[in-house]
């Protein structure tokens, strides 16, 4: 299948800074992007569906001003937690889809830890 | 919008032998995907068979197959010959039309020496 690159896996930041997490497409063109956010053994939960190009698309009750997603190329979506707080504290996993395409890939994960 | 219900939290199989996983969903669309990905300790998600609506035909690949039910909505996951790395957790995901996919809580499934 289609490799999606995720990084970093992990990383721990100081409550109040900011954290960047990429997500990209290694060997195809991701026309969308999508970023969940998983509690410990729990499924998956959407946080926003990004289209290269165009603004994200974020569900109900995630705070776009906090979780700022970028997909400026198709191969490239980032995910930045601004003024991260300990509660921010989670499992982000990115997926991507190709335009024609039926599944969607994921990435590895970020394991994101905020002190 | 869209639900998919995995009802079994967990479940377990001896080695070698056969388990069966279970989920439906709900919509009102009758042009969908359904895919079963399996998400093993290390986290990475891991496709592991999809279905097309469409096609009455259940999938096979390898030692996973497919029970789907269209009209009970119903997608089930048959792991034969179950192997020690087939122990993970297992999520029943909807694609919708508008190209929106929706999980499942999940399965944790054991595979007994």
């Amino acid at each position: 299948g289609a490799v999606v690159s995720q990084h970093p896996s992990r990383v721990i930041c100081k409550s109040g800074t900011s954290v960047k997490i990429e997500c990209r497409s290694l060997d195809f063109q991701a026309t969308t992007m999508f970023w969940y956010r998983q509690f410990p053994k729990k499924s998956l939960m959407l946080m926003a569906t990004s289209n290269e190009g165009s603004k994200a698309t974020y569900e109900q009750g995630v705070e776009k001003d906090k979780f700022l997603i970028n997909h400026a190329s198709l191969t490239l979506s980032t995910l930045t937690v601004t003024s991260a707080h300990p509660e921010d504290s989670s499992f982000y996993i990115c997926s991507a889809r190709a335009l024609q395409g039926v599944e969607a890939f994921f990435g590895q994960g970020t394991r994101l830890t905020v002190v | 919008a869209q639900t998919v219900t995995q009802s079994q939290p967990e479940m377990s199989v001896q080695e070698a032998e056969t388990v069966t996983l279970s989920c439906t969903y709900d919509t009102s669309e009758s042009d969908y995907y359904l895919f079963w990905y399996k998400q093993p300790p290390s986290r990475q998600m891991i496709l592991v068979i999809r279905q097309e609506a469409y096609k009455q035909q259940n999938a096979t690949e390898n030692r996973f197959s497919v029970n789907f039910q269209k009209a009970a909505k119903s997608f089930s996951l048959k792991i034969s010959d179950s192997q020690l790395g087939d122990a993970a957790m297992y999520f029943c995901a909807y694609r919708s039309a508008t190209n929106q996919f929706y999980f499942g809580t999940g399965t944790s499934l054991t595979v007994i020496p």
